[in-house]
């Protein structure tokens, strides 16, 4: 089955920049969706398609998506982006969902 | 506004069986795929199934499959998951999620609901 790979945690000051992996064999031939989930919260798709950006979603998260990684980044991050985050693919080999690992941000 | 609300939650005992529905508003309920994703409790995100817009296409995930059945009443806008000869390992809350296309595949879940907890015990 497909796996996805996330680092357990990143932390990172309030105005810098955080970058979350998600790994996967070729995953740069699927096209990566990625959710944050708050605590006590349900999941929000803060970026999908790769890089685009649902509407009401800052511009400060990003995604990009080649080779073996997909990454989404935070840039100028605030107290507020303190979340789990999840990538997310179609594995069409099995007909399934598959989520990653989950990160969870910290924000120093 | 889009809005998707589970219920039929609770306390069951192993091998028992639960209902769980998600009512939605606020759109064509047959245009679009509709997820069963749960939580088990301080764990990740986990697919459980998916069916397509028109009910005729479905899928699960290996840890569900033959003892779990999602289907949907489109004249109700509700989305159903009959749960099966339950374990404790289904303990989590299960989330029902809205795709933002007709079929399963590719596309994201735009819309999720609260979610309603299971919690199975003995």
């Amino acid at each position: 089955s497909y796996v996805l790979t996330q680092p357990p945690s990143v932390s990172v000051a309030p105005g810098k920049t955080a970058r979350i992996t998600c790994g996967g064999d070729n995953i740069g031939t699927k096209s990566v969706h990625w959710y944050q989930q708050r605590p006590g919260q349900a999941p929000v798709v803060v970026s999908y398609y790769d890089s685009d950006r649902p509407s009401g979603i800052p511009e400060r998260f990003s995604g990009s998506n080649s080779g073996n990684t997909a990454t989404l980044t935070i840039s100028s991050v605030e107290a507020g982006d303190e979340a789990d985050y999840y990538c997310q693919v179609w594995d069409s080999s099995s007909d399934h969902y598959v989520f990653g690992t989950g990160t969870k941000v910290t924000v120093l | 506004e889009v809005q998707l609300v589970e219920s039929g939650g609770g306390l069951v005992q192993p091998g028992g069986s639960l209902r769980l529905s998600c009512a939605a508003s606020g759109l064509t309920f047959s245009k679009f795929a509709m997820t069963w994703v749960r939580q088990a409790p301080g764990k990740g995100l986990e697919w459980v199934s998916v069916i397509s817009g028109d009910g005729h296409t479905t899928y699960y995930s290996d840890s569900v499959k033959g003892r779990f059945t999602i289907s949907r009443d489109n004249s109700k806008n509700t989305l159903f998951l009959q749960m099966n000869s339950l374990r404790a390992d289904d303990t989590a809350v299960y989330y029902c999620a809205k795709s933002r296309g007709n079929d399963p595949y590719y596309y994201p879940m735009d819309v999720w609901g609260q979610g309603t907890t299971v919690t199975v015990f003995s």
